[in-house]
């Protein structure tokens, strides 16, 4: 099973601030990644996500991702952040011969005016 | 669009009570999660199921029970309830051998006193 690790468990940022969330996860097999957002008292929402085709994957909400096979890296941007996407954000991979998610720990982003 | 639903939302039990989380989904898929999630531990896999009839342990099986009659419900049984259970419970649904989504539900807050 996949090992994810996210790098920063608290990201506070000011409204309208880019924000960069890292992920790294532990093989080079291939993998399938994903970012969910969950805000509070919520379930999971899937942000995005990398199969197969460009690094660069756009998501919901103006978010996107770029996959580094070489780096084991999925890390999540987004140019400019409102007060909505305050939220906690999960890394998840799964390998491409398994049917099973492995998650970070999460991120929680705080977004202040 | 019902997705994944989880019952009950919010539950509080003694120290030795038993009890069943319920989740349904309507959307035919075959394999099915049950995840829990703790502060600053992210998402750990409990059981998984792949079809009706089989059942599987995650990472985090003690002191839960599964079992899968259906392709629409996956129960997860707690025996003897015990604070270290106290937790979040997410249950999630995939219609593929190879994960490339997973759909979550709301969540069930469990709370061991």
């Amino acid at each position: 099973a996949q090992s994810v690790t996210q790098l920063d468990s608290q990201v506070p940022v000011f409204e309208e601030a880019p924000v960069e969330l890292r992920c790294n996860y532990s093989s080079s097999v291939s993998v399938y990644l994903f970012w969910y957002v969950q805000y509070p008292n919520q379930g999971l929402q899937l942000l995005l996500k990398y199969l197969s085709g460009s690094t660069l994957v756009k998501g919901i909400n103006g978010f996107e991702a770029e996959f580094n096979k070489s780096q084991t890296s999925f890390h999540l941007r987004k140019p400019s952040v409102h007060i909505s996407d305050t939220a906690e954000y999960f890394c998840a991979v799964s390998d491409r011969d398994d049917y099973k998610l492995s998650f970070g720990a999460g991120t929680t982003v705080t977004v202040r005016a | 669009n019902a997705g994944v639903t989880q019952t009950p939302k919010f539950r509080i039990l003694k120290i030795g009570q038993s009890m069943t989380l319920q989740c349904a989904q309507d959307m035919n898929h075959n394999y099915m999660y049950w995840y829990r999630q703790d502060p600053g531990m992210g998402l750990k896999l409990i059981y998984y199921s792949v079809g009706a009839g089989i059942t599987d342990k995650g990472e985090v099986p003690n002191g839960y029970n599964v079992s899968r009659s259906t392709t629409e419900d996956f129960p997860l049984r707690l025996e003897l309830a015990a604070p270290s259970q106290t937790s979040v419970y997410f249950c999630a649904s995939s219609p593929e051998l190879r994960l490339t989504e997973a759909f979550f539900g709301q969540g069930t807050r469990l709370t061991v006193v």
